[in-house]
C-alpha cells in the first residue's frame, strides 16, 4: 500500500471550509484513497473514498489530482464538532487483492475554533 | 440502529491478570478486527477474522488472542504475556466482500481504554 504524507495540524475558523491536503506521490493506478477521522477517544469514522474522481457526500468532498499523487478532503462549513485527528488512507480494495487492515499514521489533527 | 459496540468503556486491571473484551455488531459483516492505539499514534492491527471459526494474525498479535464462535462477536483476551497492555482498543467490521469494491469500509465501535497497572 502506498505511503501518506498529512500535516501534523491544521486550524480553521468556524464555518469556513477546513481542506486537508494528502500527497500519496507512489500511489499505484488501482489504489483508492480513504478519508477517515477520529474524535477524541472515539472509534475512527469513515468519512470517503475515491479512485480517480472527485466525490462528495453529506460528509464531505474529495479532490483528487489528475496525476493522482495527491488529494484533498474539503469540509465546506467546519464546525466545532468537526474537531478530530483526519487519517488518509491508501490502499487496494480486497476485490483487488488488498490487505484486509487499514494503516492508520498520525494524520492531521485538525483544530475548528469558534 | 445498526451498530458496534464494545464494553467496557474503561477498564482497570492489575498485572498478571487476564482480561476479554467484548465486541459485538449487528451489522451482518463477515469481517471484524481489533486494533490498539497508544497516545499521540495511529492504529495497530492486532488480529482479524474474515469469516466465523477464522482469524489471522495482525502486526502486533503477541500476548493477545481472539475466538470467533459467532458471526456477531469476537472478544479479544489480553493476556498476561503482554508486555504493554496499557492502550485504547478499538474494534471494527466490513462487509469483507472482496467482490465489491465498496465493501472496504470499516465500521468501528467506541474502543476500550484498559489500564493495568
Amino acid at each position: 500500500d502506498a505511503k501518506t504524507t498529512q500535516p501534523t495540524s491544521m486550524d480553521c475558523a468556524e464555518g469556513r471550509a477546513a481542506n486537508l491536503p494528502c500527497n500519496h506521490s507512489t500511489i499505484s493506478g488501482n489504489e483508492y484513497v480513504y478519508w477517515y477521522r477520529q474524535i477524541h477517544s472515539q472509534g475512527p469514522q469513515y468519512i470517503i473514498h475515491g479512485l480517480k474522481n472527485n466525490e462528495t457526500n453529506e460528509m464531505a468532498s474529495l479532490i483528487i489530482t489528475e496525476d493522482r499523487k495527491s488529494s484533498t478532503l474539503i469540509l465546506p462549513h467546519a464546525t466545532l464538532r468537526d474537531t478530530a485527528v483526519y487519517y488518509c488512507i491508501v490502499r487496494l480494495s480486497l476485490w483487488q487483492g488488498g490487505s484486509e487492515k487499514l494503516v492508520f499514521g498520525k494524520g492531521t489533527k485538525l483544530t475548528v475554533n469558534p | 440502529d445498526g451498530g458496534i459496540t464494545q464494553s467496557p468503556k474503561y477498564l482497570f486491571r492489575k498485572e498478571g491478570q487476564n482480561v476479554t473484551l467484548s465486541c459485538e455488531q449487528n451489522l451482518n459483516h463477515d469481517a471484524m478486527y481489533w486494533y490498539r492505539q497508544d497516545p499521540g499514534q495511529g492504529l495497530r492491527l492486532i488480529y482479524y477474522s474474515q469469516i466465523v471459526n477464522d482469524f489471522q494474525k495482525g502486526d502486533i498479535a503477541e500476548g493477545y488472542s481472539v475466538s470467533r464462535e459467532k458471526k456477531e462477536s469476537f472478544p479479544l483476551t489480553v493476556t498476561s504475556a503482554q508486555k504493554n497492555p496499557t492502550a485504547f482498543y478499538l474494534c471494527a467490521s466490513s462487509m469483507g466482500d472482496r467482490a465489491s469494491p465498496n465493501s472496504y469500509e470499516q465500521y468501528f465501535g467506541p474502543g476500550t481504554r484498559l489500564t493495568v497497572t
